[in-house]
């Protein structure tokens, strides 16, 4: 089973400030790679896939970029409502597995 | 408007049984693999199961194998998750999800949820 770890835990940015999130495959998953955001009591939302590409209706502030072991989630400009836990999920291997998330509080 | 509906959770005794259905709108139910994933309080994701279009391939991550039975309905646009021998580690937000594109088993949308609680 692949572990996907995320870092750090928790984030605080400001708002208009940059976030940058990290999500570490422990084997190569190639370009196979998921983002969600969790807003609390709501359930995920797809922002990513293919390790890069934004979702349909997705602001262009969020990108992902990355490819084998190591990605990245950037929000650019950190906007209020992006107050959420962030999680990567690979889909490369079977079973299919997420991180643990990534925790961003607006400071 | 793609729409998940979760139903039948609730509060289940250590050893007990129970039946999530997840009502599909909005989408070719019969075209598309579905999941379920859950979510045990105050902790991330984690998937259970999910099923090819046509019922032919279902898989599940190991914790759950030989008690957890995923199944689909295409006439009623309906997923299921037949849950047996349930325990306390099983107490979580039940997810249905919606794949995306083939196997390749990530989610475009979810539902709200449903909470699944293992108590005596």
């Amino acid at each position: 089973e692949i572990v996907m770890t995320q870092s750090p835990a928790t984030l605080s940015v400001s708002p208009g400030e940059r976030a940058t999130l990290s999500c570490r495959a422990s084997q190569s998953v190639s370009s196979s790679l998921v983002w969600y955001q969790q807003k609390p009591g709501q359930a995920p939302r797809l922002l990513i896939y293919g390790a890069s590409t934004r979702a349909t209706g997705i602001p262009a502030r969020f990108s992902g970029s990355g490819s084998g072991t190591e990605f990245t989630l950037t929000i650019s400009s950190l906007q209020s409502e992006d107050l959420a836990v962030y999680y990567c999920q690979q889909y490369n291997i079977w079973p299919r597995t997420f991180g643990q998330g990534t925790k961003v509080e607006i400071k | 408007e793609v729409q998940l509906v979760e139903s039948g959770g609730g509060l289940v005794q250590p050893g007990g049984s129970l039946r999530l259905s997840c009502a599909a709108s909005g989408f070719i139910f019969s075209g598309y693999w579905m999941s379920w994933v859950r979510q045990a309080p105050g902790k991330g994701l984690e998937w259970v199961a999910n099923i090819k279009q046509d019922g032919g391939e279902k898989y599940y991550v190991g914790s759950v194998k030989g008690r957890f039975t995923i199944s689909g309905d295409n006439a009623k646009n309906s997923l299921y998750l037949q849950m047996e021998s349930l325990r306390a580690e099983d107490t979580a937000v039940y997810y249905c999800a919606k794949s995306q594109v083939g196997a390749t088993n990530y989610f475009d949308y979810w539902g709200q949820g449903t909470l699944v609680t293992v108590s005596s």
